[in-house]
């Protein structure tokens, strides 16, 4: 099956920027959305379509795309930032399914 | 306000069957596919099946295929998720989530609180 791999942990201090990646094969002819999954919390959508953000999600999060990884950038981190953060890809070509990274823990 | 609010989680023995329940509000539910997502103590989230807007395309992980099974009702705005002939692997925290879909990709826009499941004898 279809593999997304993050890193699975991330520590950073106050202030500093958060760089996640995500790799596959496939994320250079696929979407990127990333979800924030803050502790006993459900995931919240943060960027979809490789770069935008959902209403409410502030500038500073950011995501990218070069080849085949996509990147989600939280500058200037806060406590509130402390979370799991899953990208995410729907593969047409296997149940049109929802394809999930390995997920990535931020330390702040 | 979208609202998904998930219900029927539980402890259920091997073998065992449970119905999971999720009631939307906010938006106008025969609009959009639906879907169920869980994650396992401590693991990542797992994709556990689709149902298109209508209800005529439905999809399943391969770990669920055969054991359960999912349906939607407008009048009710509900998404329920069937689940019998359970296993302990089958415990974890399940949830509903809202497809948007457009250009040729899907993803989950809200999702609802969460429901535990736990297969144990």
């Amino acid at each position: 099956s279809y593999v997304l791999t993050q890193p699975p942990s991330l520590s950073v201090a106050p202030g500093r920027t958060a760089i996640i990646t995500c790799g596959g094969n496939k994320i250079g002819s696929s979407s990127v959305h990333w979800y924030q999954q803050r502790p006993g919390q459900a995931p919240v959508l943060v960027i979809y379509n490789d770069r935008d953000r959902p209403s409410g999600i502030p500038e500073r999060v950011s995501g990218s795309k070069s080849g085949n990884t996509a990147t989600l950038t939280i500058s200037r981190v806060e406590a509130g930032d402390e979370a799991d953060y899953y990208c995410q890809v729907w593969d047409t070509s296997r149940d049109h399914s929802y394809v999930f990274g390995t997920g990535t823990k931020v330390t702040v | 306000e979208v609202q998904l609010v998930g219900s029927g989680g539980g402890l259920v023995k091997p073998g065992g069957s449970l119905r999971l329940s999720c009631k939307a509000s906010g938006f106008t539910f025969s609009a959009y596919s639906m879907n169920w997502l869980r994650q396992a103590p401590g693991k990542g989230l797992e994709w556990v099946s689709s149902i298109s807007s209508t209800g005529s395309y439905i999809y399943y992980g391969d770990s669920v295929k055969g054991r359960f099974t999912i349906s939607r009702d407008s009048v009710w705005n509900s998404l329920y998720l069937q689940m019998n002939r359970l296993r302990a692997e089958d415990t974890a925290v399940y949830f509903c989530a809202r497809g948007d879909c457009s250009g040729g990709t899907c993803r989950l826009d809200f999702w609802g609180q969460g429901i535990l499941v736990t297969v144990s004898s």
